[in-house]
């Protein structure tokens, strides 16, 4: 089965401080992962994907996420946190025989303190 | 130029009624997908439309879901009767070519909360 696990529900970062959101995922072949922000009232919007190349993909608002296949992880990070990304970040995967249909995780609802 | 838009935004419906959700895609995209996520969990796929034909459906729950795509512009998704377990957000995505192509990004909407007491 194909799927993406969030482990955390809730990040808490203060503001300026790295921030890592984690996302592990389980899918035969080569992985296509996404991770997509909600801000309030706000629909999903895209950060960044992976599908080849170069380990560490940078993306919107100054996120970058590594790929480590060994792990089969996808962490979003961020070097220094905004109050302004606080919002609920969702990792994806894409079906890898329908390539039209994804597998989200549970969400991760980070939180940054001024 | 709008982006996808969903109507309600919030419902509230009593157990044995039926709601209908709408989703306006943005203009062109021929390709218009409908997800849910219910009690706070993962998001999860229920169906990919190509114009008005239904391409995957294969995540619809059962048969008191009915979505349809008239005409291969907006979108309803029917829930009749719901259930207490239909309960969730109920988001719409359009994009413009398949996922994985260069016009495939995905353009989702704000979300249809159903609530069913």
């Amino acid at each position: 089965a194909q799927s993406v696990a969030q482990p955390e529900d809730q990040v808490n970062v203060a503001e300026g401080n790295p921030l890592t959101v984690k996302c592990t995922y389980s899918v035969s072949g080569n992985p296509y992962l996404f991770w997509y922000v909600q801000y309030p009232n706000r629909g999903l919007q895209f950060l960044l994907k992976y599908i080849t190349g170069d380990n560490l993909v940078k993306g919107s608002y100054g996120f970058e996420a590594e790929f480590n296949k060994s792990q089969t992880s996808f962490h979003l990070k961020k070097p220094s946190a905004l109050v302004s990304d606080s919002a609920l970040y969702f990792c994806a995967v894409r079906d890898v025989y329908n390539f039209n249909k994804f597998y989200f995780g549970s969400g991760t609802k980070l939180n940054v303190k001024p | 130029e709008a982006g996808v838009t969903q109507f309600p935004s919030h419902s509230v419906i009593e157990k044995g009624q039926t709601v209908t959700l709408r989703c306006d895609p943005i203009s062109g995209h021929d390709n218009l997908y409908w997800y849910r996520r219910v009690m706070g969990k993962e998001i999860k796929f229920l169906l990919h439309f190509v114009k008005e034909s239904k391409q995957d459906e294969s995540g619809m729950p059962n048969n008191r879901f009915l979505a349809e795509r008239t005409g291969g512009t907006y979108s309803t998704l029917k829930v009749q009767p719901a259930e207490l377990e239909d309960s969730g957000v109920y988001f719409c995505a359009s994009s413009l070519g398949f996922v994985g192509s260069p016009t495939g990004e995905l353009f989702f909407g704000e979300g249809s909360r159903l609530t069913v007491l």
